[in-house]
């Protein structure tokens, strides 16, 4: 159990419509990241906070949007979705969001849009 | 253009043999480098990471890597694999002098451990 906690698991949804996938980082971690996993991309960087600031900005689609609250904890907003979209969610969290920080990932969102 | 790169796609291997996967990279400036795991329906586990200071890194589970920056490699070793190390394993890189801490990772390699 890394302590990332994301929910949910699993998510079923149709095409247009609008998800939130919640993310809890571990205690004492400040910065939070959202991660893709599909087949035919691999593992792509989509955005990293830092004590609810955004700190980098990777290949996250403009239908997409996250934030991170004073809680520390952060959402991934997802809308009018398409086949495509369908992935692994990861949310990620390290202590101070700098490199060489160990990252820590949570099981991640299944999302299948049909 | 900043990159990682598996080398192998899929890694098959009987039990108790010796295994390596391989992983290069290429940046225009220094890099902090990881190897995960990410077993079947789970997400990512850090197995070891490469900072500074010797290039041979031991991590979880008997497995070890080793920096090599001539060659701007960071191969994953193990000597005798189990079963249960069947799973996919993931090189990344972290880029130095920069404020954020994303994780760029290659493409990942599937390690089948055969009976």
């Amino acid at each position: 159990d890394s302590g990332v906690t994301q929910t949910p698991k699993h998510l079923i949804t149709a095409t247009g419509q609008r998800v939130t996938l919640r993310c809890s980082p571990r205690s004492g971690d400040l910065s939070v990241y959202w991660y893709q996993q599909s087949l035919d991309q691999g593992l792509q960087f989509l955005i990293q906070y830092y004590n609810g600031e955004e700190r980098a900005k990777g290949n996250i689609l403009e239908r997409f949007s996250a934030q991170q609250f004073p809680d520390l904890h952060s959402e991934l907003n997802l809308s009018s979705l398409e086949l495509g979209d369908s992935a692994l969610y990861f949310c990620a969290s390290s202590v101070e969001g700098r490199p060489g920080n160990t990252i820590y990932f949570g099981e991640g969102s299944w999302l299948t849009v049909v | 253009a900043q990159s990682v790169t598996q080398l192998d796609s899929q890694v098959p291997v009987f039990e108790e043999a010796p295994v390596e996967l391989r992983c290069n990279y290429s940046s225009s400036v220094s890099v902090y480098l990881f190897w995960y795991v990410q077993y079947p329906n789970q997400g990512l586990q850090l197995l070891l990471k490469y900072l500074s200071g010797s290039t041979l890194v031991k991590g979880i589970n008997g497995f070890e890597a080793e920096f090599n920056k001539s060659q701007t490699s960071f191969h994953l070793r193990k000597p005798s694999v189990h079963i249960s190390d069947t799973a996919e394993y993931f090189c990344a890189v972290s880029y130095r002098g920069t404020s954020y801490g994303k994780l760029t990772f290659g493409q990942g390699t599937i390690l089948t451990v055969h009976p």
